[in-house]
């Protein structure tokens, strides 16, 4: 069953606001949410993390929902460069062991 | 460069050869993950290192597959009797204390057995 889910594919137009959602229902207390992306052909690289509170660095917002079921990473002037999957990743205690689960991700597609 | 470095990037072999990739994690870093990913799937866990000890070791890591991290510097993985669905790209990360928050990723090694 699925731990993290996410919409397949997004388009979003040059110098405006891309908002990637996530559902992680079934978190549990104490488990980060983390955000990566993958540009083509590379490894993923780190975006932000955060557990209850709203977070936000250089790269990116990230807005978890009170009951923490759901997530929205904000990229608030995407480039074309940003042209990547993003991954919602959560750890689970699972088959008897912890594992830090990536989705299927969400490929963003930033249109000049 | 201090990043992740794995090798070797690409990798032909066919069915039943045995196979070995290396990951050189940040010099600092004491926890290294392995992780599988086949085309349009985000990436698998496969194991994790803190130091030399292997404390995770995902279901997907089947007998043929063995992880080893001497000295809690490089790691290793081997597979041995590939088969066509080990196909994949390898991909490792290594990481602080921090673990997944900052974690980096290396390039991968892509594998491919006919």
């Amino acid at each position: 069953d699925a731990k993290t889910t996410q919409p397949p594919s997004m388009d979003c137009a040059e110098g405006r606001a891309a908002n990637l959602p996530c559902n992680h229902s079934t978190i549990s207390g104490n488990e980060y949410v983390y955000w990566y992306r993958q540009i083509h052909s590379q490894g993923p690289q780190y975006i932000i993390h955060g557990l209850k509170n709203n977070e936000t660095n250089e790269m990116a917002s990230l807005i978890i929902t009170e009951d923490r079921k759901s997530s929205t990473l904000i990229l608030p002037h995407a480039t074309l460069r940003d042209t990547a999957v993003y991954y919602c990743i959560v750890r689970y205690f699972t088959s008897g062991t912890y594992k830090y689960i990536f989705g299927t991700g969400t490929r963003l597609k930033v249109l000049a | 460069d201090t990043g992740v470095s794995q090798d070797p990037r690409h990798k032909i072999t066919k069915r039943g050869q045995n196979v070995t990739f290396r990951c050189d994690p940040i010099s600092e870093h004491n926890r290294l993950y392995w992780y599988r990913q086949t085309l349009g799937q985000g990436p698998e866990f496969l194991t994790y290192f803190q130091n030399e000890a292997q404390l995770e070791k995902s279901r997907l890591l089947s007998d043929r597959f063995s992880a080893e991290r001497p000295k809690g510097s490089f790691s290793t993985l081997e597979i041995q009797r590939t088969e066509q669905g080990d196909s994949a790209m390898y991909l490792c990360a290594s990481s602080s204390e921090r673990g997944m928050a900052e974690a980096f990723f290396g390039q991968g090694t892509r594998l491919t057995v006919v």
